[in-house]
């Protein structure tokens, strides 16, 4: 159980609509993460938050929105996504950004765009 | 251009094989962990290396990082069915101040056959 939860698991959208992503994490951590997962890529870091603050803009395109209410939760809201935004989302946490804080990732949500 | 290059992409073998795949960069990392994904789920970290020339068993896993860490091997031996699954080794770089961000190689997806 690693303590990190998402939802939806599974999300299909088309190119209109405007959906959210949830990530809840229950390890009292204080950063958390968005990352993308695609097919033939290497994991790609998105936004970092560090308390509540964005710490990381990964020059993500702005139909990506995240926000941050607390150190437990972290959405990324979607809107006039493209097919070439389907992939993998995964959402992480940590005890803090220091080089020793062990990353924990949530099972992702698989995100399709018609 | 990727900072992490993994090897091999792809590996099939026979339960009761050893095996080694490689994380190689030109970059020098703070310091670098393996995790393995299995399928629907996020990574799960293995293990955290630091000090150039560590090595560090987990099991029948051994993980080496290089002596100018800039690389590192993973080691396993006698593998099993249950080793299935996508290993990625990811670097963490400063991001500013005293926080850290981790960088993703592709990933060796292994595949051990009963």
């Amino acid at each position: 159980e690693t303590g990190v939860t998402q939802t939806p698991r599974h999300l299909v959208m088309g190119m209109t609509n405007k959906k959210s992503l949830k990530c809840e994490q229950h390890l009292g951590h204080n950063a958390m993460y968005w990352y993308k997962q695609s097919a033939k890529k290497p994991l790609e870091l998105m936004f970092v938050y560090n308390f509540k603050e964005q710490t990381e803009n990964n020059s993500v395109p702005s139909r990506f929105s995240p926000e941050c209410p607390n150190s437990s939760h972290l959405f990324l809201h979607l809107h006039t996504l493209q097919p070439e935004d389907s992939a993998l989302y995964l959402c992480a946490s940590s005890r803090m950004t220091r080089v020793a804080d062990t990353q924990y990732f949530g099972p992702g949500t698989r995100l399709t765009v018609l | 251009t990727q900072l992490l290059e993994q090897s091999p992409q792809f590996l099939s073998i026979q339960e009761g094989e050893n095996l080694t795949v490689y994380c190689n960069s030109s970059s020098v990392f703070s310091s670098l962990q393996w995790y393995r994904q299995e399928p629907g789920e996020g990574p799960v970290l293995l293990v955290t290396v630091v000090t150039g020339g560590e090595v560090k068993k987990l099991k029948r896993l051994t993980f080496q990082f290089g002596d100018a860490r800039k690389d590192s091997s993973l080691h396993i031996t006698a593998a099993q069915p249950g080793d299935t699954g996508l290993y990625l080794c990811a670097g963490a770089i400063p991001s500013g101040g005293s926080n850290y961000k981790l960088t993703f190689g592709k990933g060796t997806l292994l595949t051990v056959n009963p």
